[in-house]
Order: C-alpha cells, then sequence, then structure tokens
C-alpha cells in the first residue's frame, strides 16, 4: 500500500486564490521531506527540502513568499501556492525519506494544479 | 557537483525482447543510486537501489540493474519486456560525501513496448 499520501489529487482555482497541498507519511516518520515540480514531458525539479521543526530548505530561483512549506510534525508537510497564477499550473509531487541516506524516497501520488 | 544523465529520451523494444535504460552519473563520494518508473498522473514508484555490495542489483517486477564504477554507469535492464512496462523511468544519484538527503534525478527516459 502507499506508504506517501497526498491530498488533493487535482485542483482547480481561480487566478489569486491560494492552495494548500498535503503530503502525509503512513508508516514511518518522515524527518525530511521534498517538494518537487514537473513540467510536461520533463523531469522532476526540486523546489525545497522541508524539515521537520525548521524552516524549509528552498533551491535557487523558488520563490519562498510564493510556495510556504510548513512541516509541522513527523508525518505532515504542507505546500501552499500563495496567490496562484496560471503559470503555476503544474503537477506538484511530495517524497518522505526514510530514516538513513542509503533508503529509497517514498513518493506521493502528486497533485495536479491548474489556475484559471 | 552531483549530476546524472539520460541519453535517450525515449526507447523502443517489441515485448519480449530485452531491454535496456541507460544511465551515467558523476558524483564527488561514492554514489547511491536508484531507479524509479512513473506511470501517468502518478507520482514516481522505487525499483532498486545500488549503496555497496553486489554490482548487479535486482528490483521490483523483474527489473536489474549494473553498477559499472570505471564507466560510471547505472543501466536499467529487464530480460523479456512486458507492454506494461512501458513508462517513465527516472535514474537518481545521491552523494554521499555531501550529506544531507539531496538526490539528482535525470531526465527521464521513456519506455514503449510493443506488442
Amino acid at each position: 500500500g502507499a506508504v506517501v499520501s497526498q491530498h488533493p489529487s487535482w485542483v482547480i482555482c481561480k487566478s489569486g486564490t491560494s492552495v494548500k497541498i498535503e503530503c502525509r507519511s503512513l508508516d514511518f516518520q518522515a524527518t525530511t521531506m521534498f517538494w518537487y515540480r514537473q513540467f510536461p514531458k520533463q523531469s522532476l525539479m526540486l523546489m525545497a527540502t522541508s524539515n521537520e521543526g525548521s524552516k524549509a530548505t528552498y533551491e535557487q530561483g523558488v520563490e519562498k513568499d510564493k510556495f510556504l512549506i510548513n512541516h509541522a510534525s513527523l508525518t505532515l508537510s504542507t505546500l501552499t501556492v500563495t496567490s496562484a497564477h496560471p503559470e503555476d499550473s503544474s503537477f506538484y509531487i511530495c517524497s518522505a525519506h526514510g530514516q538513513g541516506p542509503n533508503q529509497p524516497q517514498h513518493f506521493g501520488d502528486g497533485t495536479r494544479l491548474s489556475i484559471l | 557537483a552531483q549530476s546524472v544523465a539520460q541519453p535517450e529520451d525515449q526507447v523502443n523494444v517489441a515485448e519480449g525482447n530485452p531491454l535496456t535504460v541507460k544511465c551515467t552519473y558523476s558524483v564527488s563520494g561514492n554514489p547511491y543510486l536508484f531507479w524509479y518508473v512513473q506511470y501517468p498522473n502518478r507520482g514516481l514508484q522505487f525499483l532498486l537501489k545500488y549503496i555497496t555490495g553486489d554490482n548487479l542489483v535486482k528490483g521490483s517486477y523483474g527489473f536489474e540493474a549494473e553498477f559499472n564504477k570505471s564507466q560510471t554507469s547505472f543501466h536499467l535492464k529487464k530480460p523479456s519486456a512486458l507492454v506494461s512496462d512501458s513508462a517513465l523511468y527516472f535514474c537518481a544519484v545521491r552523494d554521499d560525501g555531501t550529506g544531507g538527503f539531496k538526490t539528482i534525478f535525470g531526465a527521464g527516459t521513456r519506455l514503449f513496448v510493443k506488442a
């Protein structure tokens, strides 16, 4: 069964609204979670690394005020796209890291965000 | 800096034939290498990993990959392809010398298996 649950799977909203995406680790405690953005026919672009109890680490070029990340517990990280615009439309995927650096990442099923 | 390359955007193979999806990497320390598969509108699923030990790694769904240190490659293979193997495959690398968990993904290779 799925070890990482991502919700919602699909969201359509008007330009200017904010959208929150949740990522939960179901079977384990995830001290580190990652948020990716995937453009059509392209690879995963790491947006930020979310660490439980501390501020997220954003990749170069990613707007911190635009993409708010909260990792308040060992099983939940949230990504909020603030004041979303059509160019923010994309497929967003979260992943949670198992214990230890040699463990694979477990991915959520992704969220398709469409901004009208 | 670490990097990973998947030189083929697309691989076409007939069902029942062997398949290979190529991956090369660059790291400063010892590599942790991974293969993931992605089906349409879904997240990635873990297939296999190389950390240390035997160079031939076996994973899910009959896939295997061979770690070649001299060629810095980690090609994904399967002896007999199935139509259901058609998907997008990502190679990923993590450098154990840098600390942390940052993983770099290749651009992906789309596999088409024809019946």
